[in-house]
């Protein structure tokens, strides 16, 4: 069974940073390009940052409204995906997804729980 | 960015109703190497989105074939035939051919 457990949310302050965890099982982590999303307030889904796998020299890509600001990384080792936010800002705040792309016929096929992030003065 | 607009913003339909949603994005989807990375997913209330179609047409594992999707370059189309109770909650369409990827407004189903 795949499963992807988001933690490390939370209330920040703005200005502040926070780190999320993703651990997975389930699948082959390996060789997944694993994702961070986040849904807003309101709804809207956004995809924010993409880390390759070790075949692909684990390049990333991320939108251009968090680069800079937040850093993706992994640890094969640990089946897990991390996502370093600093200088949060209120707008950050969401419900953020880990989930992960193998083929493109199971393409975010499979999301965990979320954590949330409030940022908030 | 390619800019996903999904029409209408809500639906009311009645159980064992038909209805559609449309995905209108702002560039083609086509990629390069000649496919379409268009998906649909279901957020249904409380629970993270799950993928229904991949690929514009390709129902993912599970899904039943009361949902197809249809559609080419830059409009596209969810059908939902014979609704049943769990069919509600928001769906969105997203592309994956460009980055930044991007994700539909959203259409929430509900029942009449």
């Amino acid at each position: 069974e795949v499963q992807l457990v988001e933690t490390g949310g939370g209330l920040v302050q703005p200005g502040n940073s926070l780190k999320l965890s993703c651990a997975t099982s389930g699948f082959t982590f390996s060789t997944a390009w694993m994702n961070w999303i986040r849904q807003t307030p309101g709804k809207r889904l956004e995809w924010l940052a993409q880390i390759e796998d070790k075949s692909n020299n684990y390049f990333i890509s991320y939108l251009e409204s968090v680069k800079g600001r937040f850093t993706i990384s992994r640890d094969d080792s640990k089946s897990s995906v991390y996502l370093q936010m600093n200088n949060l800002k209120e707008e950050d705040t969401a419900i953020y997804y880990c989930t992960y792309v193998i083929t493109t016929e199971d393409w975010f096929a499979y999301w965990g729980q979320g954590t949330l992030v409030t940022v908030s003065s | 960015d390619v800019v996903m607009t999904q029409t209408p913003v809500s639906l009311s339909v009645s159980l064992g109703g038909q209805t559609s949603i449309s995905c209108r994005s702002s560039q083609s989807l086509v990629h390069s190497d000649g496919n379409t990375y268009l998906y649909w997913y279901l957020q249904k209330p409380g629970q993270s989105p799950q993928l229904l179609i991949y690929k514009v047409s390709n129902r993912f594992s599970g899904v039943p074939d009361r949902f197809s999707g249809s559609g080419s370059g830059t409009d596209f189309t969810l059908k939902i035939s014979r609704v049943e109770p769990e069919d509600l909650g928001v769906y969105y369409c997203y592309q994956g051919t460009h980055y930044p990827y991007t994700f539909g407004t959203g259409t929430k189903l509900e029942l009449k």
